[in-house]
């Protein structure tokens, strides 16, 4: 069945710091791509996401492509701050399907 | 506008017992969605509704579990005969349609099982 590998955590950075969150995912079918953020205390929201190949979504100063060639959606962010700290979970969806989910990965952002 | 909500937000229950866990959508969604989060399994698919299309059961993890949609709106988990595994963080989602429709979650129903 379709999975989501994403890089384990936590991640912790200083403020300004670039981040990436690995994203690789196995699907049978052309799945769209998408980040979802859980901040402390609140529900899961989504991020950012593709639906296509070579696709770019961006939100919040945050950037995945949709990358066919090596099945992966990697999140980065040039300039992290405080507020950016969070869950962040890589999630696939093919067709009429719902969401397949990574572990997650805890962003840890200290001034 | 309203989002999804859930209630109750917090539940505490004794080994043995039925709950019910209730969801309401955002209104005009079609699809419906339930999720647990639990320490070391992740966000686990469990029932999905779409329409008037039969649900997608594939994620109940037992036959203890079970979910309805009426009218096409509010949703109802239940699980009955609660075991200590089954303490987690039950989510609800909904939007459009199913696949790459984006999907809103409500801010979940912790359920613990003493």
């Amino acid at each position: 069945g379709d999975s989501v590998t994403q890089m384990e955590g936590p991640v912790t950075l200083s403020e300004e710091a670039f981040l990436t969150i690995n994203c690789t995912y196995t699907a049978t079918g052309y799945p769209s791509l998408f980040w979802y953020v859980q901040y402390p205390g609140e529900g899961l929201q989504l991020l950012l996401k593709a639906t296509k190949a070579d696709d770019k979504g961006s939100n919040k100063g945050f950037e995945a492509t949709y990358r066919k060639e090596t099945t992966s959606f990697h999140l980065e962010k040039g300039s992290v701050q405080v507020s950016d700290s969070a869950v962040y979970f890589c999630a696939l969806s093919s067709g009429n399907t719902p969401l397949v989910f990574g572990k997650g990965t805890r962003l840890s952002v200290i001034a | 506008g309203a989002g999804v909500s859930q209630s109750p937000s917090n539940k505490v229950t004794e080994k043995g017992k039925d709950v019910e866990l209730r969801c309401d959508p955002i209104s005009g969604h079609t699809a419906l969605y339930w999720y647990r989060q639990s320490l070391g399994q992740g966000l686990e698919f469990l029932i999905y509704f779409q329409g008037n299309s039969a649900p997608d059961k594939s994620g109940l993890p037992s036959d203890r579990f079970s979910a309805e949609r009426t009218g096409g709106s509010v949703s109802t988990l239940t699980i009955q005969r609660t075991q200590q595994e089954d303490s987690a963080v039950y989510l609800c989602a909904s939007s459009f349609g199913g696949g790459g429709y984006e999907q809103y979650f409500g801010p979940g129903t912790r359920l613990t099982v003493t």
